[in-house]
């Protein structure tokens, strides 16, 4: 069974930390991973995509991935309490043509 | 304008009856899918289907079935309703050659 898991929380930062949020994968066949935002009662929201090793920055979000330890974590700068919300792992492989989740990190952001 | 568009949102229904979700998507992607979401919020693969090809996930009961009248619809039909099939159903779309997926709004499925 090819797998993402990632720590369920909850997560809770104050206002203006960093939120670090990591995710680790079974499957080396692998090739893209993202990271979505869901919040209670909606429908995941993809926020960050990324496809080879090292980092990826958009605005207060950094993705990191590194295939060798198949670890991939999610960075969110200057947390608001609107960050409030489960952030979902996935992985694609794309032989299955299958994008496999993770459980989701609850993270709370605390005035 | 609604990317991603599941009817209804809400289904309660009693155990036995057979009864279907609808899924349209405008963005013209050639990949759609079903999602199951459990209460524990873990989000499962069902289907996916790109160009009259079906992919399913061999521990979907065979109760499910998708159909697809054409490229932007991809309906769930479920027949003889489970306790255990309660549920949120997402369907969601990707452009061929990628992985980002769009969803829609979701179905909360309740069987009682």
């Amino acid at each position: 069974q090819k797998e993402v898991e990632q720590n369920s929380g909850p997560l809770s930062v104050p206002e203006g930390a960093i939120a670090s949020l990591n995710c680790t994968y079974s499957d080396r066949g692998s090739q893209s991973f993202f990271w979505y935002r869901q919040y209670s009662g909606k429908s995941p929201e993809l926020i960050m995509s990324i496809y080879s090793n090292g980092d990826k920055e958009d605005g207060r979000f950094t993705a990191q991935l590194n295939k060798a330890s198949q670890y991939v974590s999610l960075l969110i700068r200057d947390s608001q309490p609107s960050d409030s919300a489960t952030y979902l792992c996935a992985a694609w492989t794309g032989s299955a043509r299958q994008l496999t989740f993770g459980s989701g990190t609850q993270l709370t952001v605390l005035p | 304008d609604t990317a991603v568009s599941q009817t209804p949102k809400y289904l309660v229904t009693q155990m036995g009856n057979d009864k279907s979700i609808k899924c349209e998507q405008n963005l013209g992607h050639d990949t759609m899918y079903w999602y199951k979401q459990d209460s524990k919020k873990f989000l499962k693969i069902m289907f996916s289907y790109n160009n009259k090809e079906l992919i399913i996930n061999e521990t979907v009961p065979n109760r499910f079935s998708p159909k697809s009248p054409d490229k932007a619809h991809l309906n769930l039909h479920i027949n003889s309703l489970e306790l255990g099939d309660s549920a949120v159903y997402f369907c969601a779309s990707s452009p061929t050659g990628t992985a980002e997926a769009f969803f829609g709004q979701g179905t909360r499925l309740t069987v009682v």
